[in-house]
């Protein structure tokens, strides 16, 4: 069964560190989004992605973050200066079709788990 | 915008006890709801999900919910849990209008001990 990829499975950085957390989407979706949980939180939505931009951001997604599909199986999330509030495990997903939750189930990865110190 | 409540933080059951997991919701207009499932170091999966139609949505595994719209409440049930249903449950909603990105609980978390 195809899934979604993600790694590392959890890094450790500095707080003021570059990130990134990568991502292999299903190879026949169109949709990418990151979600991220804070231990103890709910999981909260980052950023959409489609036809190569950004659809949607929440507040969270500031310009700290960026995401790019360098390559056109990867799909990445950056973070330029980590802070010690960006722990998280930090979750890719993507899904194949659009018209919203109605056509396309959203499959998750496993997370990448990402400790600031 | 819409918001998701999950009251039970841990949840603790013996094996065939039943099981039911709180999810209300906050949105006044057409919503689309889900539960996920987490087990312990797996992805996030889809366990049952609701459009329209039948408010009694049957999933895998056994589980379903029931969306009560007066109530803006979509509570998950298991009639006898076993201990391999032990994961963090996941209530999410997101709105009938276009590709708007699912609104998460906080989780509940399910231990099921023998």
């Amino acid at each position: 069964e195809p899934e979604v990829t993600q790694t590392p499975s959890h890094q450790v950085t500095q707080m003021g560190q570059e990130v990134i957390l990568r991502c292999v989407p299903i190879s026949n979706h169109l949709y990418f989004y990151w979600y991220r949980q804070i231990l103890g939180q709910k999981v909260e939505f980052l950023v959409s992605f489609y036809n190569n931009e950004i659809s949607e951001k929440s507040e969270i997604f500031d310009d700290q973050f960026s995401v790019e599909r360098p390559d056109g199986s990867n799909f990445t999330l950056k973070i330029r200066s980590t802070k010690l509030e960006d722990s998280a495990m930090y979750f890719c997903a993507s899904r194949r079709t659009s018209g919203g939750a109605r056509t396309g189930e959203l499959f998750f990865g496993e997370g990448s788990r990402l400790t600031v110190l | 915008a819409q918001s998701v409540s999950q009251h039970n933080h841990h949840v603790i059951l013996s094996e065939a006890a039943s099981l039911e997991l709180g999810c209300n919701y906050s949105y006044g207009g057409t919503v689309n709801l889900f539960w996920y499932v987490q087990y312990p170091g797996q992805h996030l999966q889809l366990l049952l999900k609701y459009f329209s139609g039948d408010p009694l949505v049957k999933g895998i595994k056994g589980f379903e919910a029931e969306f009560i719209k007066s109530k803006f409440s979509f509570n998950l049930r298991k009639p006898s849990v076993q201990w391999s249903d032990t994961a963090e449950y996941f209530c999410a909603v997101t709105t009938n209008s276009g590709n708007t990105p699912l609104v998460f609980g906080k989780g509940t978390r399910l231990s099921v001990i023998a």
